[in-house]
């Protein structure tokens, strides 16, 4: 089974500062991983899908790279709405896992 | 509007069996693979099954392998996730997810979720 590694943990920063996001997979996916955004209370929400593609109506601020085992999300300018856990998310055959999440909060 | 909506949740005793559904609506339904992903209090996300649109293919976690069971039926635009033996473990709010077309592992729309409490 792919295990999916998320740095940091925490990340505390203030609105309008740059989030860069971790995720690494024990082994390689290829292209094949998707980032979530989840708020208290609320489903998880797609952000980007096959490693780089923003899903229908996200903002052009997320940013996906990576393939292979190392992949990162990027959020441009922080707008208050961001503060949130995000969850890295792959399929490898007939098995999907996610990673532990990163909070990115206010500091 | 494209929606999902789970129900079926609930307080059971361990070694219980509980069924969960998810109503589908807004799009067509049949075109679909789905999912079922829970989440324990105060934890990450944890994947449970998966089904092909047609039925034809179905996976699980190995956590729930055995136990539950994950069906649906395209006539009604129903998912269902039958769960047998609950553990202590299985208690967590249960999400259904559509797989997105063209993507081999995202998951683009997700219900509101329903709780499973397993507990004596």
């Amino acid at each position: 089974e792919i295990v999916l590694t998320q740095s940091p943990a925490t990340l505390s920063l203030s609105p309008g500062e740059r989030a860069t996001l971790s995720c690494r997979a024990s082994q390689s996916v290829s292209s094949y991983l998707a980032w979530y955004q989840q708020k208290p209370g609320q489903a998880p929400r797609l952000l980007i899908y096959d490693a780089s593609n923003r899903a229908t109506g996200i903002p052009a601020r997320f940013s996906g790279s990576g393939s292979g085992t190392d992949f990162t999300l990027t959020i441009s300018s922080l707008e208050p709405e961001d503060f949130a856990v995000y969850y890295c998310q792959q399929r490898s055959n007939w098995i999907f896992t996610f990673g532990p999440g990163t909070k990115v909060d206010i500091k | 509007e494209v929606q999902l909506v789970e129900s079926g949740g609930g307080l059971v005793q361990p070694g219980g069996s509980l069924r969960l559904s998810c109503a589908a609506s807004g799009f067509t339904f049949s075109s679909y693979s789905m999912n079922w992903v829970r989440q324990a209090p105060g934890k990450g996300l944890e994947w449970v099954s998966y089904i092909s649109s047609s039925s034809s293919t179905i996976y699980y976690a190995d956590s729930v392998k055995g136990r539950f069971t994950i069906s649906r039926d395209n006539a009604k635009n129903s998912l269902y996730l039958q769960m047998n033996s609950l553990r202590d473990e299985d208690t967590a709010v249960y999400y259904c997810a559509r797989g997105k077309l063209g993507s081999y592992e995202a998951f683009d729309i997700w219900g509101q979720g329903t709780m499973v409490t397993v507990s004596s």
